[in-house]
């Protein structure tokens, strides 16, 4: 079966770290590219991170310099290192293969003190 | 960074009815344009792909047209699970945006 489960989320000091994990099943996790959604309570979607197939990156730059997306080939694993989080990092994080042909569950950060 | 707009913010409408919904981009897309139909707590599902092109699964119900920097999501006839949040979302120029959502609710 071919899906994405986040795993990771959780309730974090302000200016903490917390890594995000998506696995992959159903086909391979360097087959196309992968990206970071996230969506705060209540609010619209924000396209956070891509990885490519080649491995190169883009970030918005509101996380530009704090996260750092990257992928596990040998677990088949999409990840998000989050450092220095902020209040308005609050949100559902979902990862999505390619264009968002496919999501997952999603997994709720919030950053409050 | 490339800005969508949505309109209306909310369509009332029936089911049976038709729904048409509109994205207008601040530049040029070309066809980079995608739509996504989003229910509460639930991730957003893929409609359209490339401004016309339905995703897999997706009832034929379903239609999106448009380039450049108009586009429009129509659904022919609005079936009771197709009230919901729509966004547009582009993939023209990074960052890759989406607009501020459509909620298409029960009149």
């Amino acid at each position: 079966e071919v899906q994405l489960v986040e795993t990771g989320g959780g309730l974090i000091q302000p200016g903490g770290s917390l890594r995000l994990s998506c696995a992959v099943s159903g086909f391979t996790v360097s087959s196309d590219y992968m990206s970071w959604v996230r969506q705060a309570p209540g609010k619209g979607l924000e396209w956070v991170s891509v990885i490519y197939r080649g491995g190169s990156t883009d970030y918005a730059d509101s996380v530009k310099g704090r996260f750092t997306i990257s992928r596990d080939n040998s677990k088949n694993t999409l990840y998000l290192q989050m450092n220095s989080l902020r209040a308005e990092d609050t949100a559902v994080y979902y990862c999505a293969k390619d264009s968002g042909s496919l999501w997952g569950q999603g997994t709720l950060v919030t950053v409050s003190s | 960074e490339l800005v969508l707009t949505q309109s209306p913010a909310t369509l009332s409408l029936s089911p049976g009815e038709r729904a048409t919904l509109s994205c207008r981009a601040s530049q040029s897309v070309s066809r980079y344009l995608a739509w996504y139909q989003q229910k509460p707590g639930q991730a957003p599902r893929l409609l359209i792909y490339d401004a016309s092109s339905r995703a897999t699964g997706i009832p034929a119900r379903f239609s999106g047209s448009g380039s450049g920097t108009d586009f429009t999501l129509t659904i022919s006839s609005l079936e009771p699970e197709d009230f919901a949040v729509y966004y547009c979302q582009q993939r023209s120029n990074w960052p890759w945006t989406f607009g501020p959502g459509t909620k298409v609710d029960i009149k």
